[in-house]
């Protein structure tokens, strides 16, 4: 079945310094690949998105990347913070349809 | 502002008991979804639905129901509650005609089934 897998589970990177999380699915009709942040004791919530049409997108000190050839993509943190710590997932799915796979999950862990 | 509320927040039960979860939105959205988090297994989809008289099995349906009771009510059974059932559950919401695919959760029910 459908499935996205995303690494690493845990990544500890020192205040300032970059941080990158990698997803891989398998359904290739996937076309909408958001990204959610899930901060201790609250609720995920949507970060960045991208869709199939688009390399690469970026918000202020986050950006995603997406090959759809080799079905990766990326979520790209720059010039952390502390407040950047938390759990992130990938999902893929297809626009208009019923379900969105979720990775695992990366830990962040901003050090100061 | 318009939400994703679930109640109870947390909940401990017994091994064979029913425990429903309920789910309410104020968002006007027509999607409604349950999830279960689990450590290094993300979110797995239990129950969706589209509309009140849609309702569909996600990845992990066995050992739950659901009854969408209205547009804003989408609510979660373990009929006989067991050990494997602990976990995070979240209900979300989505609206593709408002806001895309874009999950909205609520605020999680934490369960501990003994």
């Amino acid at each position: 079945g459908e499935n996205v897998e995303q690494h690493p589970s845990t990544l500890s990177v020192q205040e300032g310094d970059s941080a990158v999380i990698k997803c891989t699915y398998s359904d290739s009709a996937s076309n909408y690949f958001p990204w959610y942040k899930q901060e201790l004791g609250k609720r995920p919530q949507l970060i960045i998105d991208i869709r199939s049409n688009v390399g690469e997108k970026k918000d202020q000190r986050i950006a995603v990347t997406l090959n759809k050839t080799a079905k990766h993509f990326s979520l790209h943190i720059t010039e952390t913070q502390p407040e950047d710590s938390a759990v992130y997932f990938c999902a893929a799915s297809i626009t208009g349809g019923f379900k969105t796979i979720f990775g695992a999950g990366t830990r962040l862990f901003v050090k100061a | 502002d318009a939400d994703v509320t679930q109640t109870p927040r947390n909940r401990i039960t017994k091994t064979g008991k029913r425990i429903m979860l309920e789910c309410s939105q104020t968002k006007g959205h027509d999607r409604m979804y349950w999830y279960r988090q689990d450590p290094g297994l993300g979110l797995r989809l239990i129950y969706y639905s589209f509309d009140v008289k849609d309702i569909n099995k996600g990845e992990i349906s066995d050992g739950y129901s659901v009854s969408r009771q209205a547009q804003a009510k989408f609510s979660l059974s373990l009929e006989s509650a067991i050990p494997n059932q602990t976990a995070l559950y979240f209900c979300a919401t989505s609206d593709p005609s408002t806001s895309g695919e874009t999950q909205y959760f609520g605020p999680g029910t934490r369960l501990l089934v003994l």
